[in-house]
């Protein structure tokens, strides 16, 4: 079964540095671009970021490019977000998601991981 | 980036057809045929019904179908069922490499 296991969500600290992980299963992690998006509690889906298979393509949203560093350790068949200066406006659920192969569709989701920034 | 523009909610009755219309710029939509359309239900992560404008993944309904003209792409469903009722995003590829989704339709199946 192909799956998308994210973890590391939790409380943290306004200005914290969590990382958030990703373990895939059920697929050739290494040949597919990933990404993060998030989903802030009651509102919208927003990109954060994608990383290509083999790691020589990195983007990021405006709002979070500087704060967030995304890598892959394909070895692992697994996806990192470090979340660095968190701010309140960060709090959502993270999902983890791979792209179709060859294309901008996110067709595989994860159950996503919450994370509140609060003090 | 801007988000694209969805209208916030739709509504239809059983069997009817909606349109959900997702407008963006020659920046996003305009210039890339990358136009995908996601569904969420409350709890749920969202599923992916529409990839490529009008590329249904398998396993999803024909009753789902999308378009685009310009700076704007539609989502159409057909033969509206109760199980329809969720949020739908679009989202498009940017000239800028990265991802920009809409603001979510709220559907509502009267």
């Amino acid at each position: 079964e192909v799956q998308l296991v994210e973890s590391g969500g939790g409380l943290v600290e306004p200005g914290g540095s969590p990382r958030l992980s990703c373990r895939a299963s059920g697929f050739t992690f290494s040949i597919y671009s990933m990404n993060w998006v998030r989903q802030a509690p009651g509102k919208g889906l927003e990109w954060v970021s994608s990383i290509s298979s083999s790691t020589d393509h990195i983007y990021y949203g405006d709002s979070v490019k500087g704060r967030f560093t995304i890598s892959r350790d394909n070895a692992k068949s697994s996806l990192y977000l470090q979340m660095d200066n968190l701010r309140v406006e960060d709090t959502a659920v993270y999902y983890c998601v791979r792209d179709e192969y060859g294309g901008y569709g996110f067709e595989i989701w994860g159950q996503g991981t919450l994370v509140t920034v609060s003090s | 980036q801007s988000a694209l523009t969805q209208p916030a909610s739709v509504s239809g009755f059983p069997k009817q057809s909606i349109t959900i219309s997702c407008t963006g710029t020659s920046g996003d939509i305009g210039s890339y045929n990358s136009v995908s359309w996601y569904q969420q239900h409350p709890g749920k992560a969202p599923k992916l019904i529409i990839s490529d404008v009008s590329n249904r993944p398998s396993g999803v309904s024909s009753r789902f179908s999308g378009s685009k003209s310009g700076n704007t792409a539609s989502l159409t469903i057909s033969g509206l069922r109760t199980e329809d009722e969720a949020d739908y995003y679009c989202c498009s590829y940017t000239t800028k490499n990265t991802r920009v989704f809409g603001g979510g339709t709220k559907l509502t199946v009267l």
